[in-house]
């Protein structure tokens, strides 16, 4: 595998249902992103993780609970999902260090539906 | 707090022709970075160039040239040659180099190339 991976790239589930996002990188990054695509909004943010620690979490419900294990994982896990929660779920991940960081590259997605 | 406008919905063009795709933005910050970034239809979101905010030149990869103008704060990205390839969303995004890492993104052009 190389680059950024994500599983599953689709998912449907009911509003009772708990699932989970799971994503990969293969770069050898220190740091990993979890952003919102909705119909006709912008990327939004929801968490930033640097070397393993939450360093963002742009005011996302709870209901969103991101995993940081290691550098290369990392896990979105879902329960009590909204309709309007539906939307594609992009992982990022770039190297960061002091003399500044780099481009992000982001998984093929994961298109979640809920019902 | 940064902002990426992306005034055209969408865009046609010909094939083999050039296009110009309009992104400007606003930020406080001395120090920072745009990125375009293309998604297709499957949605990865795939990188494209990048232009940091002190670079003397206009970046350029490939077909892509990034037309940097610092005091109008716009950072236009140039497809040269198009191709039926090249159809897809374009999404301009900034981050700046101090406090938040994350990227800001703009809302989209979705470009459609013509044979």
């Amino acid at each position: 595998e190389t680059g950024v991976t994500q599983t599953p790239r689709h998912l449907v589930m009911g509003m009772t249902n708990k699932k989970s996002l799971k994503c990969e990188q293969h770069l050898g990054h220190n740091a990993m992103y979890w952003y919102k695509q909705s119909a006709k909004k912008p990327l939004e943010l929801m968490f930033v993780y640097n070397f393993k620690e939450q360093t963002e979490n742009n005011s996302v419900p709870s209901r969103f609970s991101p995993e940081c294990p290691n550098s290369s994982h990392l896990f979105l896990h879902l329960h009590t999902l909204q309709p309007e929660d539906s939307a594609l779920y992009l992982c990022a991940s770039s190297q960061v260090s002091l003399a500044g960081d780099n481009e992000q590259f982001f998984g093929p997605g994961t298109r979640l539906t809920v019902l | 707090a940064q902002k990426i406008t992306q005034t055209q919905p969408g865009m046609f063009v010909q094939e083999k022709e050039a296009v110009t795709l309009d992104c400007t933005y606003d930020t406080s910050d001395p120090s920072y970075g745009l990125f375009w970034y293309k998604q297709p239809s499957s949605g990865e979101m795939i990188f494209l160039i990048y232009q940091g905010s002190y670079d003397q030149q206009n970046a350029t990869e490939g077909r892509y040239s990034l037309n940097f103008q610092k005091a109008r704060k716009s950072a236009n990205l140039v497809i040269s040659a198009s191709q039926l390839g090249d159809s897809a969303m374009y999404f301009c995004a900034m981050r700046v180099d101090t406090g938040r890492r994350a990227l800001t993104f703009g809302s989209g052009t979705r470009l459609q190339v013509q044979p």
